[in-house]
């Protein structure tokens, strides 16, 4: 199986732009999780997609947003970037059906802020 | 916050030796998980302990859960220097919540 992809791989823009990264799960997946990696922060949870729905979310401001199409493909947008959201953002997906969840990761998205 | 938490924060030995790394976490889980990233890259599930076991194995992997002190360890034996990476604990949000949460990871260094 194709392993979960991400696009693009690195970002650069400035400050109060916004941006759409998207992520593309392993076949068969239903369940799209999101985070954010800094160095200061670590990793973070963003939110949880599955079925087109989302099911978990964590402590981000609105300006953090997803979605998910039917396809299981998932997008999140960022709005009125700010220098802090520079950061890896990792999508991982996984089966989503019980509580132990193996996340399959991709290789994320680095994004810069300027 | 933080469910789980690392320990220690980097560890630096050379090829051959044993690594020990350790987690804490603060509320009862039913599973944990470790993780391998290596540098600015996806994560890597490794291995996933229930919390009914004690101990479990995946080649040169071994961990272990302690559930009366809410902590687990990871050891890798015989290190190469391909097993330099950050490793990561994961366990579910408190509150019952399925997702993984993550620690701040120990940074393994093994020097060839």
């Amino acid at each position: 199986k194709a392993g979960v992809t991400q696009t693009p791989r690195y970002l650069i823009k400035t400050r109060g732009q916004q941006v759409t990264l998207s992520c593309s799960p392993i076949s068969g997946h239903r369940s799209v999780s999101w985070y954010q990696q800094t160095p200061g922060q670590g990793l973070q949870f963003l939110f949880e997609y599955f079925s087109e729905t989302q099911r978990n979310k964590g402590n981000f401001p609105g300006r953090f947003s997803g979605r998910q199409f039917s396809n299981s493909r998932s997008e999140m947008n960022v709005s009125t970037l700010e220098l802090g959201d520079s950061a890896l953002y990792l999508c991982a997906s996984s089966g989503g059906t019980n509580s132990y969840n193996e996340q399959f990761f991709g290789p994320g998205t680095r994004l810069t802020v300027l | 916050s933080q469910q789980g938490e690392e320990d220690p924060q980097a560890l630096s030995i050379q090829e051959g030796e044993n690594a020990t790394m350790n987690c804490s976490y603060k509320t009862s889980i039913n599973n944990l998980q470790w993780y391998r990233q290596n540098s600015g890259r996806g994560l890597v599930h490794l291995i996933l302990i229930r919390s009914n076991e004690r101990e479990k194995h995946s080649g040169r992997l071994r961990v272990t859960l302690d559930t009366s002190k809410k902590s687990s360890s990871l050891l890798i034996t015989a290190s190469r220097a391909a097993d330099t990476a950050s490793y990561f604990c994961a366990t579910p949000k408190s509150g019952g919540s399925y997702i993984p949460t993550f620690g701040r990871g120990t940074s393994l260094i093994v020097h060839p």
